[in-house]
């Protein structure tokens, strides 16, 4: 099956920096890469994804790359902010309606 | 948010008791999946469910049962609970856009 590394597990970032989070599959037929944000006792929830047929994309503040040949895909979140503190989660997945999930990445945006 | 509830949302339950833990969607979404969650392994797929009465086991599926008798239903069962069964619970719902998923609250269940 699949499997998704993902790094580093923890990240300290000053307040308007930026943060990246990087993470690789194992699967070359995997297509769908969403990240998921998970606030302290909350539920993950869905913040980007991309698939396979597109290099880059961004939503305001976040973005998120794909290297398909490296099979590895990274999330970008510029300009920081205290209420990006969270756990991040990226995963992968072929067209079989399952996600594989990264361990996790705790962000902490100092202020 | 409101499309996806799970219940109970805490749970204390004795070791070798069964356990059912219930996920509700408004959605009408054709999947659902059941995850549970441990300090660092991060979410792993219990079973998920691809229509009424259709299901399949994920990467940790042992000692769990599931069952699916409507679309907007989707039951995990632990027919007896262990305290490796202690564990955040997820349940996720996604629609006809390939592998997007939404999450409930979740459950925490704690085996004592």
């Amino acid at each position: 099956g699949e499997n998704v590394e993902q790094h580093p597990s923890t990240l300290s970032v000053q307040e308007g920096d930026s943060a990246v989070i990087k993470c690789t599959y194992s699967d070359s037929a995997s297509n769908y890469f969403p990240w998921y944000k998970q606030e302290l006792g909350k539920r993950p929830q869905l913040i980007i994804d991309i698939r396979s047929n597109v290099g880059e994309k961004k939503d305001q503040r976040i973005a998120v790359t794909l290297n398909k040949t490296a099979k590895h895909f990274s999330l970008h979140i510029t300009e920081t902010q205290p209420e990006d503190s969270a756990v991040y989660f990226c995963a992968a997945s072929r067209n079989d309606y399952k996600l594989s999930f990264g361990a996790g990445t705790t962000v902490t945006v100092r202020a | 948010d409101a499309g996806i509830t799970q219940s109970p949302r805490h749970k204390v339950t004795e070791t070798g008791t069964p356990v059912t833990l219930r996920c509700h969607q408004t959605e009408n979404h054709r999947y659902m999946y059941w995850y549970r969650q441990d300090p660092g392994h991060g979410l792993r797929l219990i079973h998920y469910s691809y229509g009424v009465k259709d299901t399949d086991k994920g990467e940790v599926s042992d000692g769990y049962s599931v069952s699916r008798s409507k679309t907007e239903d989707f039951l995990l069962t632990l027919e007896s609970a262990t305290s490796s069964q202690t564990s955040v619970y997820f349940c996720a719902s996604g629609g006809d856009r390939v592998n997007e998923q939404y999450f409930g609250p979740g459950t925490r269940l704690t085996v004592t």
